[in-house]
């Protein structure tokens, strides 16, 4: 089944604990993204990535990390957690350009103390 | 940051009215989409807009890629009970690869 997953689905944590947010798609796409949803913002792109070793940044990339090593994966990595980095986060893929169809995944719920 | 603005932001509607919400920008976009949120769940694409003036209808869905290329509308028709969720317009500025969703608007049906 054509899938993105994302993990964990839920995480508490203290600030300036580092932690990742894994993300994998297993359709070969090109294109994946990241956004945080906050409520009456909508969401808002952190970082998206064209291809393997190719990142870029998105509206609100500040204390957000990523990497590309892999076509499949598209881990999010937050070095040093703060409050108001606590939100719902989405994993999306998409075959080769954001305007194409962008698969979501189920999303992860991080609350930072 | 782009700010793209949906209007209105909630809705709450019998079952088989129509349904219409918009989105505007201050920037003009070279491709509109609108996306669904059901709760819990990630956002699934519903409607694709490639050119200025463009009418695309899915099933009950109509959108409408605005000519001043800052403006988009969705239209549902008579409305169904799974129809609820939060509908997100999108786009893309210019040629490059950022992309930027709306703040949403929420539509609740009764039935």
């Amino acid at each position: 089944e054509a899938q993105v997953t994302q993990n964990p689905r839920y995480l508490i944590t203290v600030t300036g604990k580092k932690l990742t947010v894994t993300c994998s798609q297993n359709m070969n796409h090109e294109y994946m993204s990241w956004y945080r949803q906050d409520p009456g913002l909508g969401l808002r792109q952190i970082y998206y990535s064209m291809n393997v070793e190719v990142t870029d940044k998105g509206d609100v990339p500040e204390g957000y990390k990523v990497s590309r090593k892999e076509k499949r994966n598209f881990p999010l990595i937050l070095e040093s957690p703060s409050p108001n980095q606590t939100s719902l986060y989405f994993c999306a893929s998409s075959e080769s350009a954001p305007q194409e169809t962008q698969y979501f995944g189920p999303g992860t719920r991080l609350l930072v103390l | 940051g782009q700010q793209l603005n949906q209007s209105p932001q909630s809705m709450f509607i019998q079952e088989g009215e129509d349904v219409s919400m918009n989105c505007t920008s201050s920037s003009i976009f070279n491709t509109w989409l609108w996306y669904k949120q059901d709760p819990g769940e990630g956002p699934v694409l519903l409607i694709a807009l490639y050119k200025a003036g463009e009418l695309t209808s899915n099933g009950r869905l109509t959108a409408q890629f605005g000519i001043t290329r800052k403006d988009s509308f969705l239209n549902i028709s008579a409305s169904i009970p799974s129809d609820v969720g939060i509908y997100f317009c999108a786009g893309q500025l210019g040629t490059g690869n950022q992309f930027y969703f709306g703040t949403g608007t929420s539509l609740t049906v009764i039935p």
